[in-house]
């Protein structure tokens, strides 16, 4: 199992252009979560998801950012239109379907960087 | 409100030296924490949860519901425990985690 994959590692953007982090979660998970860490601070839950489902968005900035899990391939972070604030690493963790197991599995995250 | 609190941002200690992250949390109901552990260059990954009450590479922490502590313990630093200490609640129905900002553990030889 080759856990939790994210990519691109790190992603460089100019502010007004489009940012797509990808995180395919480890075989078998079907829950998928979504964290931001700005610098020098702790990971903030953005949002949850399950297959074709947004289960908890609270976390998630009103604009500009969404995100999905499709029925096949990997979940998508989209933020649209970035700003310097969005530079920040955004982790993606994943459970089993069993949630009673309640433990998250994280990626290497990505690190997003806008000049 | 739902926090975590690591009021380290840093902490030196000696190899052989005890160790004490400390962790508090503010929560309404009954709180499910864990420890997660970044070493340098890798995943952040779980150190151990309090429902558990086993002890991984040493460390240990117990839920003190009277102080709102899960301070994490090891009775004998080793260099290899350097690294970054999330403390982590679980959060609701959709077990979403808050964390706290992390202390950077540094066991020098």
């Amino acid at each position: 199992n080759a856990g939790v994959m994210q990519n691109p590692r790190h992603l460089v953007r100019r502010r007004g252009q489009e940012a797509r982090l990808r995180c395919s979660p480890m075989k078998g998970h079907s829950h998928v979560y979504w964290y931001r860490q700005l610098p020098e601070e702790g990971l903030k839950f953005m949002v949850y998801l399950q297959k074709e489902n947004i289960i908890d968005e609270s976390g998630m900035p009103k604009e500009r950012f969404s995100a999905e899990f499709p029925k096949e391939g990997p979940s998508i972070l989209r933020i649209q239109q970035v700003v310097r604030g969005d530079s920040a690493a955004y982790f993606c963790a994943s459970s089993p379907r069993d949630r009673a197991q309640n433990i998250q599995y994280f990626g290497a995250g990505t690190r997003l960087s806008v000049l | 409100a739902q926090r975590v609190t690591q009021p380290e941002k840093l902490l030196s200690v000696f190899k052989g030296a005890p160790v004490e992250l400390k962790c508090n949390y503010s929560y309404s109901g009954s709180p499910e924490l864990f420890w997660y552990v970044q070493y340098s260059r890798q995943r952040l990954q779980l150190l151990l949860r309090h429902i558990s009450r086993e002890s991984i590479k040493g460390f240990t922490a117990d839920l003190n519901k009277g102080e709102t502590s899960f301070h994490l313990k090891k009775p004998f630093a080793q260099e290899e425990d350097s690294a970054m200490y999330y403390c982590a609640l679980k959060s609701g129905a959709t077990n979403k985690l808050i964390f706290g900002t992390g202390t950077l553990l540094a066991v020098q030889p």
